[in-house]
């Protein structure tokens, strides 16, 4: 069965720091992958998604940025963190295939000082 | 995609059906009503979809009416584990397939 993995779970980080965090999906090739943030009291927005390796589109512009070295995984990432980059993170795949719901780790709160 | 519009917030007692609506007036035909929930402090789960067939799985029922134009969750036995942030989302099944998550009714399970 496919599983996604994220972390770390919660991470605290000062305004100025860079970031990376990490998700990988098991048990499937070629997925489409995403990148989700969540603001506190609000709904999700998408950040980036891949539907292969090297491929990135990004939906908004922001001080982060996303990659896909390998099949499987999907890093986001930022040089120097800002106050507004706190919220909760999700990764979300769905197979390439049409008509696929979407399934979601289970997410990395960020928390910016 | 369509936009869609929800209640903020609904009240089920357990062991009730709980009904959850969602208007999306503006769907086309080649959209999909999909539903998810998020219980707190966790990621989204996949709950259940359809296009405009009523579609049943172990978890819900979904019911589409004939125009498409708006839907109902159902939950047929409310448990408290069913408390969450329940989110109706319409989509276009080709392309970037990206999801566009509103502020979906927030669920409240009572005992």
């Amino acid at each position: 069965s496919q599983t996604i993995h994220q972390w770390p779970a919660t991470l605290v980080q000062p305004v100025g720091s860079p970031l990376s965090l990490e998700c990988t999906v098991e048990g499937t090739s070629n997925p489409n992958l995403y990148w989700y943030r969540q603001a506190a009291g609000r709904g999700l927005q998408l950040l980036f998604y891949s539907v292969g390796i090297g491929q990135i589109s990004s939906e908004v512009p922001q001080n982060l940025s996303a990659s896909r070295p390998q099949d499987w995984q999907f890093i986001l990432s930022s040089k120097k963190l800002l106050l507004s980059d706190s919220g909760f993170y999700l990764c979300a795949w769905t197979p390439g295939q049409l008509n696929q719901p979407q399934h979601f780790g289970d997410g990395t709160r960020l928390s910016i000082l | 995609d369509a936009k869609t519009t929800q209640p903020t917030s609904m009240d089920c007692a357990e062991g009730r059906a709980a009904n959850l609506p969602c208007n999306h007036s503006t769907i086309s035909g080649n959209e999909y009503v999909y539903w998810y929930r998020q219980i707190h402090s966790q990621g989204p789960q996949y709950i259940i979809h359809g296009l405009k067939n009523n579609e049943t799985n172990e978890m819900a029922s979904l019911i589409i009416t004939e125009d498409r134009k708006s839907s109902t969750l159902i939950l047929p036995h409310a448990t408290l584990r069913d408390t969450a942030v329940y989110y109706c989302i319409v989509r276009v099944n080709f392309g970037n397939e990206k999801l566009t998550f509103g502020t979906g009714t927030r669920l409240t399970i009572i005992p």
